[in-house]
């Protein structure tokens, strides 16, 4: 089975400055999906970002932007100008396309923007 | 749209009650997905289903059944609870591959169910 690694349990960041979050897999498939979701104390889970693996191009949504690097197995998380409503639970999750039954998470980020 | 819509919202149950969660979703999705979230475990998969009428185990499957009898519905069934079944229960649904819709592979949720056994 796929596996996803977000090694950072916790992350802080200033308001108003930049925080990466990442996040790793393993794979053998060459075609996948890849999302970010939010979480925030609401507990609803609220996707950020996607990417699909056969776009060179990093994804990018306003604020949120990834570094996918696909030979290292990498899709880390940019928040640019965080804002208080950022602070919350974040998931990386890997969704393959030949065997596209199961979205596979990781354990998540817990994200604190300080004021 | 409703979108990902489950019932209850809040639980209490005695070890040994039985209850199920109601899950409804109005996309037309084919896979449907029940995830357990406990702290610092992320999502874990209990069972899900790639149709009606089709249900297949995830990763923490034992003691807890499920049924998919309508495609927009998919009920998640605790027979005997126990106190290890505390925890929030999300259900989740995405399309099936391949779709004609463009960027629609990612998995919608519903809003979670925290439930509390003593």
């Amino acid at each position: 089975a796929q596996t996803v690694t977000q090694s950072q349990p916790e992350m802080s960041v200033q308001e108003a400055e930049t925080v990466t979050l990442s996040c790793t897999y393993d794979t053998s498939e060459s075609d996948y999906y890849l999302f970010w979701y939010k979480q925030p104390p609401s507990r609803q889970m609220i996707l950020v970002i996607r990417q699909e693996a056969y776009k060179q191009q990093n994804a990018t949504e306003n604020r949120f932007s990834v570094n996918f690097q696909k030979a290292a197995k990498s899709f880390s998380l940019k928040i640019s100008d965080s804002q208080l409503g950022d602070a919350a639970m974040y998931f990386c999750a890997y969704r393959a396309t030949n065997t596209g039954n199961q979205f596979y998470f990781g354990t998540g980020t817990s994200l604190t923007v300080i004021p | 749209n409703a979108g990902v819509t489950q019932t209850p919202k809040f639980r209490v149950l005695k070890t040994g009650q039985s209850m199920t969660l109601l899950c409804a979703q109005d996309m037309n999705h084919e896979y449907m997905y029940w995830y357990r979230q406990d702290p610092g475990m992320g999502l874990r998969l209990i069972h899900y289903s790639v149709g009606e009428g089709t249900t297949a185990k995830g990763e923490v499957p034992d003691g807890y059944n499920v049924s998919r009898l309508k495609k927009q519905n998919f009920l998640l069934g605790l027979e005997s609870a126990a106190p290890s079944q505390t925890s929030v229960y999300f259900c989740a649904s995405s399309n099936s591959f391949p779709s004609s819709l463009p960027l629609a592979y990612e998995q919608y949720f519903g809003p979670g169910t925290r439930l509390t056994v003593t």
